[in-house]
């Protein structure tokens, strides 16, 4: 079966300060990772995805095979970056994704 | 110019009811989702739809039936509540298998 998990589900930094947020995940195949985000009132809407390689407003992940993770890192936090975010698998072949249970990102001014 | 719209936003309801929530999407997606969202925020698949067929049931008790007219719309219609029904409800919306999900605002629902 198919998990992913986030360790944390609150985590505080300061604006300016280096986040990252955990992901781990538990599967045979090969998998296709992905972040989304949902920031206050708004949808939950995707974030990035490890097939692009892409930077999307600061945010980069790697996925990391060896140790079954796919974190996502920002240098400088933002206030504006403040969400909820999601980590989510897609099994290979597979119409759906399997999300984590989410960290609630909060940066302090 | 919603892309993806559920109504209604919240639901509160007596167990052993019956209630409907419906999605619409206008972004010409073929494939339709319902995710549940339980009280620790874990998002879980409950049914996929493609071109109006399911294609994905997650062991959700026959309780819940969903129905897709048309392309456009999947609504989720749920028989007898139970208090464990208590959830927020996404509808989500995608172009084939493409992993890019678009969600609806979500149907926060309340058993009695």
């Amino acid at each position: 079966a198919q998990r992913v998990t986030q360790p944390e589900k609150l985590l505080s930094v300061f604006k300016g300060a280096p986040v990252e947020l955990k992901c781990n995940y538990s599967y045979s195949g090969s998998p296709e990772l992905f972040w989304y985000v949902q920031y206050s009132r708004q949808r939950l809407q995707l974030l990035l995805r490890h097939i692009s390689r892409e930077s999307i407003k600061g945010f980069t992940a790697d996925l990391n095979k060896g140790e079954t993770s796919f974190h996502l890192k920002k240098p400088f936090a933002q206030e504006e970056d403040s969400a909820m975010y999601y980590c989510a698998l897609r099994p290979q072949g597979a119409q759906k994704l399997v999300f984590g249970q989410g960290t609630r990102l909060t940066i302090n001014p | 110019d919603t892309a993806v719209s559920q109504t209604p936003k919240y639901l509160v309801t007596q167990m052993g009811n019956d209630k409907s929530i419906k999605c619409e999407q206008n972004l010409g997606h073929d494939t339709m989702y319902w995710y549940k969202q339980d009280s620790k925020k874990f998002l879980k698949i409950m049914f996929s739809y493609n071109n109006k067929e399911l294609i994905i049931n997650e062991t959700v008790p026959n309780r819940f039936s969903p129905k897709s007219p048309d392309k456009a719309h999947l609504n989720l219609h749920i028989n007898s509540l139970e208090l464990g029904d208590s959830a927020v409800y996404f509808c989500a919306s995608s172009l084939g298998g493409d992993e890019k999900l678009f969600f609806g605002s979500g149907t926060q629902l309340s058993v009695l």
